[in-house]
């Protein structure tokens, strides 16, 4: 068990640029989940999936945010047209599946944009 | 809509102190209730949970009790440590879906 992994740690990338993050969950885990932190704020929900259905999607998920999970495996998050105020960390995490499992977080990727 | 709303920050305290972190929560129906806890340089980690009303929740010395009639669950230890140190968020699941609502966290320092 390695654990959640997210990459990168760090992007910094200019307005108007495409950026996309990569989520790579606990091999056995079915459910996997997007949030995004602002500082001094909680985590809050972006998207879910069960295997590589994409399940729920909050309405903090704007047109130009698009989640993945192709296999059912890893997972990315593409953000189109960045602006500055999707800078934040972005969060993984992953379950086995019961409800009130408890969920797995990675360490984050942390997207600066200038 | 569902919300929680913690004890605001930073909270400071001796080591072998007393700590509560206040939580209190609104939501829809009969939700599950939990504490995560962020360590420096770390994920997210599920501290504990309760799913039903006077359930309480415990781990590593912390107890939580879910508290229908105040709408409260709020996180205590008896003697706090150094490595106690970190920022403890509560967070609630309601309605049958899987989103995890957050509060803004509270940041705990124990000095020696």
């Amino acid at each position: 068990d390695t654990g959640v992994s997210q990459d990168p740690r760090h992007k910094i990338t200019k307005r108007g640029q495409n950026v996309t993050f990569r989520c790579d969950p606990i091999s056995e885990h079915n459910r996997l989940y997007w949030y995004r932190q602002t500082l001094g704020q909680g985590p809050e929900f972006l998207t879910y999936f069960q295997n590589e259905a994409q399940l729920e999607k909050s309405r903090l998920l704007s047109d130009r945010f698009s989640a993945e999970r192709p296999k059912g495996s890893f997972s990315t998050l593409e953000i189109q047209r960045t602006e500055q105020g999707d800078s934040a960390m972005y969060l993984c995490a992953s379950s086995e599946g019961a409800t009130n499992e408890k969920l797995f977080f990675g360490s984050g990727t942390q997207l600066s944009v200038l | 809509g569902n919300s929680v709303t913690q004890m605001e920050g930073p909270v400071t305290l001796s080591e072998e102190a007393f700590l509560t972190i206040n939580c209190t929560y609104t939501a829809t129906g009969y939700p599950s209730l939990f504490w995560y806890v962020q360590y420096p340089g770390e994920g997210l980690q599920l501290l504990l949970k309760a799913t039903k009303a006077d359930d309480k929740g415990s781990n590593k010395g912390f107890e939580a009790t879910y508290r229908k009639e105040t709408t409260s669950f709020h996180l205590e230890k008896g003697s706090v440590q150094v490595s106690d140190s970190a920022v403890y968020f509560c967070a609630l699941r309601s309605g049958g879906n899987e989103k995890l609502t957050f509060g803004t966290g509270t940041r705990l320092t124990i000095i020696p």
